[in-house]
């Protein structure tokens, strides 16, 4: 089956350092996976955070990026200087495009915690 | 815009008590339905899916069964609770191919 491999957590930066989470998956089950990043602040419900649809693309947002490598089959999520703000956790997850399941399947999630 | 209501935000339940969690989507209608669950140390995954009202797929068995007695309404349940069941529960909807949209959630203790 499909399935998601990330860095385990706790992961603890200080602010302004980079971070680097590392997603590795395993598409069986979808000739050509859209993989997604997700992140859930305390409280919150998980948000997307950025996705790629195409191999050898990068997503980006709010200061993250991530490369969709189809050779390396990962996705790991960067970002240059992170801020208190970023403390959350984030999961790699890889889907396909449509159907009305197009299930997700997901890392265990990284929980992240920047210190000031 | 659309919302997506999660309920309750926590539970401490006995082994062997029922449960309810519900879900409710405003603002979109004939959205496709989801439930994920996360145990402790454990990945998200998808428990089960609804494209229309009182149909639901079955994902993953868990002893829990869901329904959809609305267009916007999808409950999760279950007779008698496992301690297995403990974990957080995410309901989520999308609409063709949209992304997901998730609620907060709901993290449920089973003691």
């Amino acid at each position: 089956g499909d399935s998601v491999t990330q860095t385990e957590g706790p992961v603890t930066v200080s602010e302004s350092e980079s971070l680097i989470i590392n997603c590795t998956y395993s598409a069986t089950s979808i000739a050509y996976p859209n993989l997604f990043w997700y992140v859930r602040y305390p409280g919150e419900g998980l948000q997307l955070l950025l996705k790629v649809i195409t191999a050898g693309q990068k997503g980006s947002s709010r200061g993250f990026e991530a490369t969709y490598n189809k050779e390396t089959t990962s996705f790991h999520l960067q970002k240059a200087s992170v801020q208190e703000s970023d403390s959350a956790v984030y999961y790699c997850a890889l889907g396909n495009s449509g159907g009305s399941n197009a299930k997700l399947t997901f890392g265990k999630g990284t929980k992240l915690s920047v210190k000031s | 815009a659309q919302t997506i209501h999660q309920w309750p935000v926590a539970e401490i339940k006995a082994v062997g008590s029922p449960l309810s969690l519900g879900c409710t989507i405003k603002g979109k209608s004939s959205p496709n339905l989801y439930w994920y669950w996360q145990a402790t140390g454990g990945t998200l995954q998808q428990l089960f899916y609804s494209i229309t009202v009182g149909q639901v797929e079955s994902v993953v068995q868990l002893n829990l069964s869901a329904s959809r007695p609305k267009d916007d309404q999808f409950i999760l349940s279950t007779e008698k609770l496992l301690l297995s069941h403990s974990g957080f529960y995410l309901c989520a909807w999308r609409a063709g191919r949209s992304d997901y949209t998730f609620g907060s959630g709901t993290r449920l203790l089973v003691i």
